[in-house]
């Protein structure tokens, strides 16, 4: 099975940040990577598809790169709506494996 | 507007059996793939279960041979049959609408719903 590995678990930056999280994916899935944001006690929501297809109605301050077996996604100018955990999902296998999160707060 | 709906969830004694609905709207669940996701208090996302339209229901190892996926065309739902429910399986259920073709990705969500295994 695929492993995904996040880093850094959590981060605290200021509004206007520039704010990037890594996903590395155990084997390589071409650009098979999706990028899912989870604010408090909501469900996940889809952010980026296929590594660095923003999502319709997602802000263009979420971008999203890499193939093979690493990825980032970055949050330029960041927003206080953006305070949440954001999960990287592999979708190049039927078992689709998701990283462990990185929280991302608010300074 | 494509929706999905989770219900179900409830507090269940360990080897105990909970039936999960995941009721589709805006589009008809024999022609997409629908999944299900699991989220532990306070832990990540562990994907657990997908019946796809062509390939059938396949299941994550720790659920494999307790869990059941099927599908009634007709109310344009998916079920999740968790039969000898232990105290891991306690999470917050999801599920979600696979695109079914590449890319692949899950969109939308549900709202999710309580599973509590608990004596």
């Amino acid at each position: 099975d695929i492993q995904m590995t996040q880093s850094p678990s959590s981060l605290s930056a200021f509004v206007g940040d520039r704010v990037t999280i890594t996903c590395r994916a155990s084997q390589y899935i071409s650009h098979s990577l999706n990028w899912y944001q989870q604010r408090p006690g909501k469900a996940p929501k889809l952010l980026i598809y296929a590594a660095s297809t923003l999502q319709g109605g997602v802000p263009s301050r979420f971008t999203g790169s890499g193939s093979g077996t690493d990825f980032t996604l970055t949050i330029s100018d960041l927003q206080p709506e953006d305070s949440a955990v954001y999960y990287c999902q592999e979708s190049y296998t039927p078992r689709w494996a998701f990283g462990q999160g990185t929280k991302v707060e608010i300074k | 507007e494509v929706q999905v709906l989770e219900s179900g969830g409830d507090l269940v004694q360990p080897g105990g059996s909970l039936r999960l609905s995941c009721a589709a709207s805006g589009f008809i669940v024999s022609n997409y793939a629908v999944s299900w996701i699991r989220q532990a208090p306070g832990k990540g996302l562990e994907w657990v279960s997908a019946l796809t339209s062509a390939a059938g229901p396949d299941y994550a190892d720790s659920v494999k041979g307790r869990f059941t996926l099927s599908r009634d065309n007709s109310k344009n739902t998916v079920y999740l049959q968790m039969n000898y429910l232990t105290a891991e399986d306690t999470a917050t259920y999801y599920c979600a609408k696979e695109r079914s073709s590449a890319p692949n990705y899950l969109d939308p969500w549900g709202q999710g719903t309580l599973v509590t295994v608990s004596s």
